[in-house]
C-alpha cells in the first residue's frame, strides 16, 4: 500500500483568491490523480498529474483554473485559481503504482469559498 | 464521462444484518472496483473484480459481476456499526484501465 498525505486538510478562502493543495506519497508511484467531490456527490476526475510535463485534463477542466505540478514521483500540487463559491468542495489526491489497477487516496482537502 | 449508478442511494440497517448495494455501468470494462469513504474523507479500496470473473469474496464482503447486464453488487454480511460509510463502485474502461469512472455512491448507516 501507499500512504498519501494532503495539506491543508481544510481551508476557508475568499472569492477571487487561490488555494494550493499539496499531495505527498510515501513511495514512488507512476500515476497521480486529482479529483473533486462536491458535497454529497461522487468523484469527478480533474486531471492526471504527469511527472515533468503538463497534466492531462478531463473535459470541463482547464489549466488556467486548475494548474497542476508534479516535479517528481512522490509529490504533486493542485492550485484552484480565482475561487468562487462554486469551487467549495473536497479535493482528493490519489496515486497508483506501475501496473496496478487500484488507487490509494489521500484524506482530502475540504475547501469552503466565501 | 459516463458514470455508474448505485442503488440504493441510502441504506439504513441494524447491526448484524446484511447490506446489499448495486452498481450499474454503461461501457465495456476491464474491471470493477468497490471503495469505501468514511465521513467525506479519503477512499479506501475494498475489492476488485475483473470482467472475466463472476464472484469474489474478501472477508465479510462478497462482490458479483454480471457483464451481460452491466451490473455489480456488493454484499456486506453481519454488518457492524463501523461499516457505516459511503460505498462507491468504479469501473476501469476496457480501453484505458488507468482511468476510473465513479458511481454515485450508496450511503450506508448501520445502527447499533
Amino acid at each position: 500500500s501507499a500512504v498519501i498525505s494532503q495539506k491543508p486538510s481544510r481551508d476557508i478562502c475568499q472569492r477571487g483568491t487561490s488555494l494550493t493543495i499539496q499531495c505527498q506519497v510515501d513511495s514512488q508511484v507512476t500515476m497521480m490523480f486529482w479529483y473533486r467531490q462536491q458535497p454529497g456527490q461522487s468523484l469527478t476526475l480533474i486531471a492526471t498529474a504527469n511527472q515533468g510535463s503538463e497534466a492531462t485534463y478531463e473535459s470541463g477542466f482547464v489549466i488556467d483554473k486548475f494548474p497542476i505540478s508534479r516535479p517528481n514521483l512522490t509529490f504533486s500540487t493542485l492550485t484552484v485559481s480565482n475561487l468562487s463559491p462554486e469551487d467549495s468542495s473536497i479535493y482528493l489526491c490519489s496515486a497508483a503504482r506501475q501496473g496496478a489497477e487500484t488507487q490509494y487516496f489521500g484524506p482530502g482537502t475540504r475547501l469552503l469559498v466565501l | 464521462s459516463q458514470q455508474g449508478e448505485e442503488d440504493p442511494q441510502a441504506l439504513s440497517i441494524q447491526e448484524g444484518e446484511n447490506a446489499t448495494m448495486n452498481c450499474s455501468y454503461k461501457t465495456s470494462i476491464n474491471n470493477l472496483q468497490w471503495y469505501r469513504q468514511n465521513s467525506g474523507r479519503g477512499l479506501v479500496h475494498l475489492i476488485l473484480i475483473r470482467s472475466n470473473e463472476r464472484e469474489k469474496h474478501s472477508g465479510r464482503l462478497r462482490v458479483t459481476l454480471d457483464t451481460s447486464k452491466k451490473s455489480s453488487s456488493l454484499l456486506i454480511t453481519a454488518s457492524r456499526a463501523a461499516d457505516t460509510a459511503s460505498y462507491f463502485c468504479a469501473t476501469a474502461d476496457a480501453g484505458n484501465n488507468r482511468k476510473l469512472i465513479w458511481g454515485l455512491g450508496t450511503s450506508l448507516a448501520v445502527n447499533p
